[in-house]
């Protein structure tokens, strides 16, 4: 199927490494994070979370880090799998209530065998 | 988790006409949304689909030419109108529940070229 990364910044990791996806966000108000994967021709597939009040989490294989200093937020695989081939991206809620998500540009993740 | 289908998967159309897309739920839901993803972009949020009220539009998205219906909690209809070339896009439904943590769902999504 057409692939969502033709336009996006890539990441070219061997199989087996660490990789590390970062994603600046804009907004001071947003409360609450996303880490999505999207494999082509697929929607968004949830991955792990992160509320504000917090600069950790760590999921099976992924742990989201949080900085509200420099509002930057990075999720890292570890043991990178080829099924982790896809496009990551980062998403925030702007402030508090159910509310639609404002999505950062997207990182497209090669895994090399 | 709650699964979210979409039809059409896919659609061709011809520039003037307009095109309905349906976005399913298989359990109740609070809060469901449109997002466009233009090709090799990322998600843009179109509008939040209330149930029984107008759709709350984002800026540079209008009814007229999105209209937007929710008629219970579970199914939701995005009109994409007097479409062109431009509006050729992967349209997304996503549903939440109550709270502002939960996480959204994302339906597989419909891919729409307007010739």
């Amino acid at each position: 199927g057409e692939s969502v990364g033709l336009h996006l910044p890539t990441l070219s990791v061997q199989e087996g490494d660490n990789s590390i996806i970062n994603c600046a966000y804009s907004n001071s108000a947003s409360d609450y994070f996303i880490w999505y994967k999207q494999e082509s021709g697929k929607g968004p597939q949830f991955i792990i979370d992160i509320r504000s009040n917090m600069d950790k989490r760590q999921g099976q294989r992924v742990t989201v880090l949080l900085n509200k200093t420099v509002k930057h937020l990075s999720l890292q695989i570890a043991a990178t799998q080829p099924g982790d081939s896809a496009v990551y991206f980062c998403a925030e809620n702007r402030g508090g209530g159910a509310d639609g998500l404002t999505f950062g540009k997207g990182t497209h993740l090669i895994i090399q065998p | 988790s709650a699964v979210i289908s979409q039809k059409p998967s896919r659609d061709i159309c011809q520039r003037g006409t307009s095109l309905t897309i349906q976005c399913q739920v298989d359990s109740q839901v609070t809060m469901m949304f449109w997002y466009r993803q233009q090709p090799g972009q990322s998600l843009t949020l179109i509008a939040t689909a209330n149930q029984g009220s107008e759709a709350t539009y984002e800026s540079g998205f209008v009814i007229d030419k999105f209209p937007i219906s929710r008629p219970n909690l579970t199914f939701s209809t995005l009109t994409v109108s007097n479409m062109s070339p431009e509006d050729s896009s992967i349209y997304l439904c996503s549903a939440t529940g109550t709270s502002s943590y939960n996480e959204q769902f994302f339906g597989p999504g419909t891919r729409l070229t307007v010739l």
